[in-house]
């Protein structure tokens, strides 16, 4: 069964402190990988898109590895700050890319 | 720029009272999803359209009909409600081909309670 998994569930930070949120996957076919945001009673922003041939993706302080063959991606936020403080979720895409499988996600909470 | 429209926000059923959950995309997008997403569980696809007049089964969709009624609208349609599927449903867009690879984007979602 194709299942995605966050670890951990919720964390707490310093402002300024550099942090990792990781993400695994049992089937490694898979079509691309995502990081969104999801603010509390919004939506979810689209982050970062891995692509399956691809190893890593940055975007300002937001940087995203991917590792096929362990099944893990990782997303790594610089110098945090308390805006980042939001729910991040991790979802893998397969089929096509039409069938996408999320993560229940990472609880960010950075403290002033 | 209005991206992704659900309608309603909000909705309170009664147990075996039908409704439809409406989605409009303004992006042109040929790709469309429906998710629900419960306490701890993340986002769970129902069903999907690939392209204006096709559409698929997810992983949750026993329950569920959808209707691709053009390129920028998707509706959900619960038959007859089941307190089961008290959940925030969730609609999405992507530009997504088999040569296009582009992020989904995502409406700020309907809250639904079934009593």
């Amino acid at each position: 069964k194709q299942e995605v998994t966050q670890i951990p569930a919720a964390l707490s930070v310093p402002e300024g402190e550099n942090l990792v949120l990781n993400c695994s996957f049992t089937d490694s076919a898979i079509y691309n990988l995502q990081w969104f945001r999801q603010d509390p009673g919004k939506g979810l922003t689209s982050l970062l898109l891995i692509q399956s041939s691809q190893r890593e993706q940055t975007s300002g302080r937001l940087n995203a590895s991917l590792d096929k063959s362990s099944g893990r991606s990782t997303l790594y936020i610089a110098a945090s700050q308390p805006g980042d403080s939001a729910t991040y979720l991790c979802a893998v895409s397969y089929t096509g890319g039409f069938k996408t499988i999320f993560g229940a996600g990472t609880r960010l909470f950075v403290k002033a | 720029n209005a991206g992704v429209t659900q309608t309603p926000k909000f909705q309170v059923l009664k147990t075996g009272q039908s409704m439809t959950l409406q989605c409009a995309q303004d992006m042109n997008h040929n790709s469309m999803y429906w998710y629900r997403q419960d306490p701890g569980m993340g986002l769970r696809l129902i069903y999907y359209s690939a392209s204006e007049g096709t559409t698929d089964k997810g992983e949750v969709p026993n329950g569920y009909n959808v209707s691709r009624l053009n390129k920028r609208e998707f509706s959900l349609r619960l038959e007859s409600a089941a307190p089961s599927q008290t959940s925030v449903y969730f609609c999405a867009s992507s530009d997504r081909t088999i040569y296009s690879n582009q992020p989904q984007h995502f409406g700020d979602g309907t809250r639904l309670s079934i009593l």
